[in-house]
């Protein structure tokens, strides 16, 4: 089955301890890229990956690191977290070639305290 | 400025009637892509309909329909004969394709059947 999988689907940390949110795809897309989203706000792009070892920041980067070293995955690093980062994280992905019809993840709902 | 607008926060429409969701964007790209997705309360992000910059036609999926008017950078989701199981959030999106191919999202608009 075509899918984006992150891993964990809830998490709850505290302030300053390092985490990082796993993103995978089995669609050989080029294409990834994560969101958060928070109430009124809509979702909001934090950075996107053409391909293999090519990313770039969106709106709102700060405080936020992913590496592209495989094409499949695509992981969100919080280095440190702070409480404003408490969100729910998507991650997606599409192909190039096309329109870039994205596929989301389920999300993660990230709590920081 | 903001990229994608929706000024409609809520809407309530009554089962099998049409309904308008509206979506203004901006940019200077030639070549973007817009996007709308729902989102019913499981959470999920659904794709519903796509429409090119260069597209003649507007776009239409089924019960859904993009009404395209590049002039006036509009891209309004209409949905005919509402069910119960079209409640959700809803949500404009766009991709720039040669300034980078960035995504943009609106801030949505819940949509709410009424039976």
């Amino acid at each position: 089955e075509a899918q984006v999988t992150q891993n964990p689907r809830y998490l709850i940390t505290v302030t300053g301890k390092k985490l990082t949110v796993t993103c995978s795809q089995n669609m050989n897309h080029e294409y990834m890229s994560w969101y958060r989203q928070d109430p009124g706000l809509g979702l909001r792009q934090i950075y996107y990956s053409m391909n293999v070892e090519v990313t770039d920041k969106g709106d709102v980067p700060e405080g936020y690191k992913v590496s592209r070293k495989e094409k499949r995955n695509f992981p969100l690093i919080l280095e440190s977290p702070s409480p404003n980062q408490t969100s729910l994280y998507f991650c997606a992905s599409s192909s190039t070639q096309g329109f870039y019809e994205q596929y989301f993840g389920p999300g993660t709902r990230l709590t920081v305290t | 400025a903001q990229k994608i607008t929706q000024t409609q926060p809520g809407m309530f429409v009554q089962e099998k009637e049409a309904v308008t969701l509206d979506c203004t964007y901006d940019t200077s790209d030639p070549s973007y892509g817009l996007f709308w997705y729902k989102q019913p309360s499981s959470g999920e992000m659904i794709f519903l309909i796509y429409q090119g910059s260069y597209d003649q036609q507007n776009a239409t999926e089924g019960r859904y329909s993009l009404n395209f008017q590049k002039a006036r950078k509009s891209a309004n989701l209409v949905i005919s004969a509402s069910q119960l199981g079209d409640s959700a959030m809803y949500f404009c999106a766009m991709r720039e394709a040669q300034l980078g191919n960035q995504f943009y999202f609106g801030t949505g608009t819940s949509l709410t059947v009424i039976p």
